[in-house]
């Protein structure tokens, strides 16, 4: 089956500064999404890309759906404290509607 | 109240026997979902159903079963638990069309077994 590989695994950053954080993936994708874990929580959906090439924002979150569409990358402007959590990637094949795989995640910690 | 609830939400049972696991929810969606999550490791399905009368194993359903009650519940049996099946368990839906995209997770069930 597919893998994803997410990048880097965590992250220690200071409060202010910008995360980016990336997905690869061994086979193509048509849709990519990226989640948010809050502790104690289950995923909360915060972009989801259709397109090859496509560039989404949400408030300060940035994510692109790679040309290649084996890839995705998620940025994370001027940092703050309520960002810390596990930011997932997760990618949808065409023949599994309705089904994800996930990356393995990365862990944000925001230093105040 | 929430739109997704699972229950218990944590369990610790010993190794041998049979627990279930379940969810709810009021979403009205016909896709539902269970997944468990490790340490260091995303989330892995263990099995979807796209209605009530379609499941289907994910990618890791040895050691676990379910059972798909109605639109609104589906439920996740482990019949024999094992010390590997300790992990968080999340339960999942989502809607037909382009919102497929969109899961909504549950709280999660975190279950250890000794």
């Amino acid at each position: 089956g597919q893998q994803l590989n997410q990048s880097p695994q965590s992250m220690f950053i200071q409060e202010g500064e910008d995360v980016s954080m990336n997905c690869t993936s061994s086979s193509i994708f048509n849709t990519w999404l990226w989640y948010k874990q809050d502790p104690g929580e289950g995923p909360v959906l915060l972009i989801a890309l259709y397109k090859a090439g496509e560039l989404t924002s949400n408030g300060r979150l940035t994510a692109q759906f790679g040309i290649t569409r084996k890839d995705s990358f998620l940025n994370i402007s001027a940092s703050i404290p309520s960002d810390v959590g596990i930011y997932f990637c997760a990618g949808r094949e065409n023949t599994n509607a309705g089904k994800s795989t996930f990356g393995d995640g990365t862990t944000l910690t925001v230093k105040p | 109240d929430a739109d997704v609830t699972q229950t218990p939400r944590n369990r610790i049972t010993k190794t041998g026997k049979r627990i279930m696991l379940e969810c709810s929810q009021t979403k009205g969606h016909d896709r539902m979902y269970w997944y468990r999550q490790d340490p260091g490791l995303g989330l892995r399905l263990i099995y979807y159903s796209f209605d009530v009368k379609d499941i289907n194993k994910g990618e890791i359903s040895d050691g676990y079963s379910v059972s798909r009650q109605a639109q609104a519940k589906f439920s996740l049996s482990l019949e024999s638990a094992i010390p590997n099946q300790t992990a968080l368990y999340f339960c999942a839906t989502s809607d037909r069309g382009i919102s497929t995209d969109t899961q909504y997770f549950g709280p999660g069930t975190r279950l250890t077994v000794l």
